[in-house]
């Protein structure tokens, strides 16, 4: 299966900060890599597949970059409704697996 | 708009059996794979399971396999999750959710059930 890890685990960040979040796989997943965002009783929300893409109606401070292992979310100017939890998922290989998450808070 | 709306979460003794169901609309269900993902209170996502298109070809997380089933009646707009011989490390919120297709380095879409709670305890 391939391991998907996040850094880091824990961001405290203030409005209006350039965040920026890791998520390195454990073996090359090509560009098939989403980013989630979820919010305390809610389902996931997709913001961006194949590693660059935004999904419709996501804003455009958030941008995703990467390819084979190492992969990054960056959130340029971070609003209130950005504190959530963000995960990575991969689909280059059945299992499809997601990352442990990063917890986004005010500092 | 398309809505997924998940039924079927309950409290359920270890050994037990209990289908989740997820009726969609707005959108033509044979043209999406569907999956299942859980997720455990206070913790992260467990992908479960997926299905593709047409019925035929199903993946499972070594947790779940052979003790779940993924399937779906395109007529009815619906997807299902049996699920067998439930364990108490099953308890979790599972959500439903769809990609284009069922291959690898398919598209995944943001069509989400709301989420059921199956709880497992004696």
């Amino acid at each position: 299966d391939i391991q998907l890890t996040q850094s880091p685990s824990i961001l405290s960040a203030s409005l209006g900060d350039r965040v920026t979040i890791t998520c390195r796989a454990s073996q090359s997943v090509r560009r098939w890599l989403a980013w989630y965002q979820q919010t305390p009783g809610k389902a996931p929300k997709l913001l961006v597949y194949d590693a660059s893409n935004l999904d419709r109606g996501v804003p455009s401070r958030f941008s995703g970059s990467g390819s084979g292992t190492d992969f990054t979310l960056t959130i340029s100017t971070l609003q209130p409704e950005d504190f959530a939890t963000y995960y990575c998922q991969q689909y280059n290989m059945y299992p499809l697996t997601f990352g442990p998450g990063t917890k986004v808070d005010f500092q | 708009e398309v809505r997924l709306v998940q039924s079927g979460g309950a409290v359920v003794q270890p050994g037990e059996s209990l289908r989740l169901s997820c009726a969609a609309s707005g959108l033509t269900l044979q043209q999406y794979a569907i999956h299942w993902v859980r997720q455990a209170p206070g913790k992260g996502l467990e992908w479960v399971s997926g299905l593709n298109g047409d019925g035929t070809s199903a993946f499972y997380a070594d947790s779940v396999r052979g003790r779940f089933i993924i399937s779906r009646d395109n007529s009815k707009n619906s997807l299902f999750l049996q699920m067998n011989s439930l364990r108490p490390d099953d308890t979790a919120f599972y959500f439903c959710a769809m990609s284009d297709c069922i291959s690898p380095a398919c598209r995944p879409r943001d069509y989400w059930g709301q989420g059921s709670l199956v709880t497992v305890s004696s």
